[in-house]
């Protein structure tokens, strides 16, 4: 089946440390990868997404590369700041039967301080 | 442009009761997906409409039930409350042209007590 292991939280870092959070990934098809990002009280924001080998998606500093041969899409930022406190969910598509479907990790919590 | 919308943001029922979530999705997206995310958790899928119908369906009993309405917005239904269901419901829209990503709302926190 489809299924999302994600880098246990909680993660706490110094403003300008470098930051990896891991993901690994088991799908029964061919799927697209994703990181959303979660601020208190909001719902989810997507902030990158990879949908075949070897891409990388970035956005805001952040950076992810779909590794197939690894299955992993870990999320690695070379500077955080304040402002990146939030929890983080990495999430599989299937673009197979399930499309429109996501799955996802448990999320990392990330706290910045300054 | 208004993005996906939920009603209400905070709600508080009973065991054994019934409730109704809505969700309005973004300008041009059809199709509408439902989550659940428990406290501590990442968001499950519920299920997803498209045209009017139930698409695909998460492990969810069926006192979770839905509807899409013609104007692409959509209902959730949970019968028979259980102190379990409380979470942050969320809604998520999408293109079905266009596939993913999908864009979600700020949700419906509901509390079964």
């Amino acid at each position: 089946g489809n299924s999302v292991t994600q880098m246990e939280g909680p993660v706490t870092l110094s403003e300008e440390a470098f930051l990896t959070i891991n993901c690994t990934y088991t799908a029964t098809g061919y799927p697209s990868l994703f990181w959303y990002v979660q601020y208190p009280g909001e719902g989810l924001q997507l902030l990158l997404k990879a949908t075949k080998a070897d891409d990388k998606g970035s956005n805001k500093g952040f950076e992810a590369t779909y590794r197939k041969e690894t299955t992993s899409f870990h999320l690695e930022k070379g500077s955080v700041q304040v402002s990146d406190s939030a929890v983080y969910f990495c999430a599989l598509e299937d673009r197979g039967s399930t499309l429109g479907r996501l799955y996802f990790g448990r999320g990392t919590q990330l706290t910045v301080w300054p | 442009d208004a993005g996906v919308t939920q009603s209400p943001t905070h709600l508080i029922k009973t065991r054994g009761q019934q409730v109704t979530l809505r969700c309005s999705p973004k300008s041009g997206h059809d199709t509408v997906s439902w989550y659940q995310q428990a406290l501590g958790q990442g968001p499950q899928f519920i299920f997803q409409y498209y045209e009017e119908e139930e698409r695909q369906r998460g492990n969810f009993p069926d006192r979770f039930s839905g509807h899409q309405f013609p104007n692409y917005s959509s209902e959730l239904n949970v019968n028979a409350l259980l102190l379990g269901d409380s979470a942050l419901y969320l809604c998520a829209s999408s293109s079905r042209v266009g596939g993913s990503p999908l864009h979600f709302g700020n949700g419906t926190r509901l509390t079964v007590t």
